[in-house]
């Protein structure tokens, strides 16, 4: 069964960082193209970037520059590194199995920006 | 940039009677592939995405076929045949872009619940 599991969400102040996990479990994650996908609570979706299983990367413009996606093969999880962090960060994250479409996706991991 | 809409926004529908959300695009969707990769989501309450209908009208594994895609171009349709009360929850399209930016574009979502 494919299941992904985001972990690393919490409080963060304006300016910090956080790195989130997402451990997949059912498939190689290095197989695919990963995604992470935010959620404003009440709102509606935003991707912010992918890795393709040939390690490309893209991002959103809104988070290009702060924003890092990686992934350890050997642990088959993704991650995204989150620097300089706002308010406006503030969401539900979660990561998306695809590129053309996205077939499974995590639960999500809750990130508050605030002071 | 690709700009995505959908109506209605919201939809209140009487249990068993049909319901049809449209999705628009401000740009044909034809993937330098010649295909259209739109796709729908749900998102029940307290829920993450699921993937519905992939290329306009594949159902996913697991979808009911009460769910129905169509369209083509610039303009689609999900159908709901006969809405259970498990339908309820906001309902998204979804594109991925190659220009002018590799991303992915989520129309604004469309609420579907019982009147």
């Amino acid at each position: 069964e494919v299941q992904m599991v985001e972990s690393g969400g919490g409080l963060v102040q304006p300016g910090g960082s956080l790195r989130l996990s997402c451990a997949a479990s059912g498939f190689t994650l290095s197989s695919h193209t990963m995604n992470w996908v935010r959620q404003v609570p009440g709102k509606g979706l935003e991707w912010l970037s992918y890795i393709s299983s040939s390690s490309i990367k893209y991002y959103a413009d809104s988070v290009k520059g702060r924003f890092t996606i990686s992934r350890d093969d050997a642990k088959n999880s993704l991650f995204l590194q989150m620097n300089s962090l706002r308010d406006e960060d503030t969401a539900v994250y979660y990561c998306a199995r695809g590129w053309l479409d996205f077939d499974y996706w995590g639960q999500g991991t809750l990130v508050t920006v605030s002071s | 940039d690709i700009v995505m809409t959908q109506t209605p926004l919201s939809s209140p529908v009487t249990l068993g009677q049909p319901a049809s959300i449209s999705c628009r695009s401000s740009q044909s969707l034809v993937h330098s592939d010649g295909n259209t990769y739109l796709s729908w989501l749900q998102q029940r309450p307290g829920q993450p995405p699921r993937l519905l209908i992939y290329q306009i009208s594949n159902r996913f594994s697991g979808v009911p076929d009460r769910f129905s895609g169509s369209g083509a171009g610039t303009d689609f349709t999900l159908k709901i045949s006969r809405v259970e009360a498990e339908d309820v929850g906001v309902y998204y399209c979804m594109l991925p872009t190659q220009f002018p930016h590799v991303g992915v574009t989520f129309g604004p979502g469309t609420k579907v619940d019982i009147k």
